[in-house]
């Protein structure tokens, strides 16, 4: 298996303009995190999903941000309209079980509102 | 909720045994402990797991003492790609609570 595939890896956009970050799954697996990263806060779950159902996302900063999964091998992250307090390494990462399973990471998408 | 404290940085030398250690008072009952190594541009990798006592795999060890408030990462002779931060994370299945550590920055020096 590739792991988990996150796209793109380097996005850069304007203020007020609509971002969507996707991933990959690992085959199999049922559970599905989106995080934030930045220096200031670290790494911050935004939400968790769990057969394709949205079981915690009480992490979403704000009605800017929605996150989808409507199958079992894909889901998107939106933010509408970014702003560059955006700005951050969004993860994506899958695992076999719930939160206590090991966690599979991708190589994390790199946005920068300008 | 569980708090996670973890030192910022370290710095040890190649083959020297490294201990990280992570403060999580508040643990829950269902709470398991878990370390993550990350490289910079990459994702957070897992290392190793543990509910209590000691936890051994082919790269770590995990101690985790009777009252469970700390757990100490042990690194047995690390090289200069052990040079990475490592998280703390205290998570329980039973209410989904995922409390990461914001990270020890362990440097080895040849």
């Amino acid at each position: 298996d590739a792991g988990v595939i996150q796209s793109p890896r380097h996005e850069v956009t304007e203020m007020g303009q609509e971002v969507t970050l996707r991933c990959k799954p690992i085959s199999g697996h049922n559970s599905l995190f989106w995080y934030r990263q930045t220096m200031m806060r670290g790494l911050e779950l935004l939400i968790y999903f769990n057969n394709n159902v949205p079981i915690d996302d009480s992490g979403m900063p704000e009605d800017r941000f929605s996150a989808k999964m409507p199958n079992a091998s894909f889901s998107t992250l939106k933010i509408q309209p970014s702003e560059p307090r955006d700005s951050a390494v969004y993860f994506c990462a899958s695992s076999s079980g719930t939160v206590n399973t090991e966690a599979f990471f991708g190589q994390g998408t790199r946005l920068t509102v300008v | 909720l569980a708090k996670t404290t973890q030192p910022i940085s370290m710095d040890s030398y190649e083959g020297q045994e490294v201990n990280i250690t992570c403060s999580h008072n508040n643990i829950a009952t269902n709470d398991y402990i878990t370390w993550y190594q990350q490289f910079p541009s990459q994702g957070p990798r897992f290392i190793i797991q543990g509910y209590k006592t000691k936890v051994t795999n082919e790269v770590a060890s995990l101690f985790i003492p009777a009252d469970r408030k700390s757990s100490t990462l042990s690194l047995p002779r690390v090289s200069l790609s052990d040079t990475a931060v490592y998280y703390c994370l205290v998570a329980a299945d039973s209410n989904y609570q995922l409390i990461w550590g914001a990270g020890t920055k362990l440097i080895i020096k040849p």
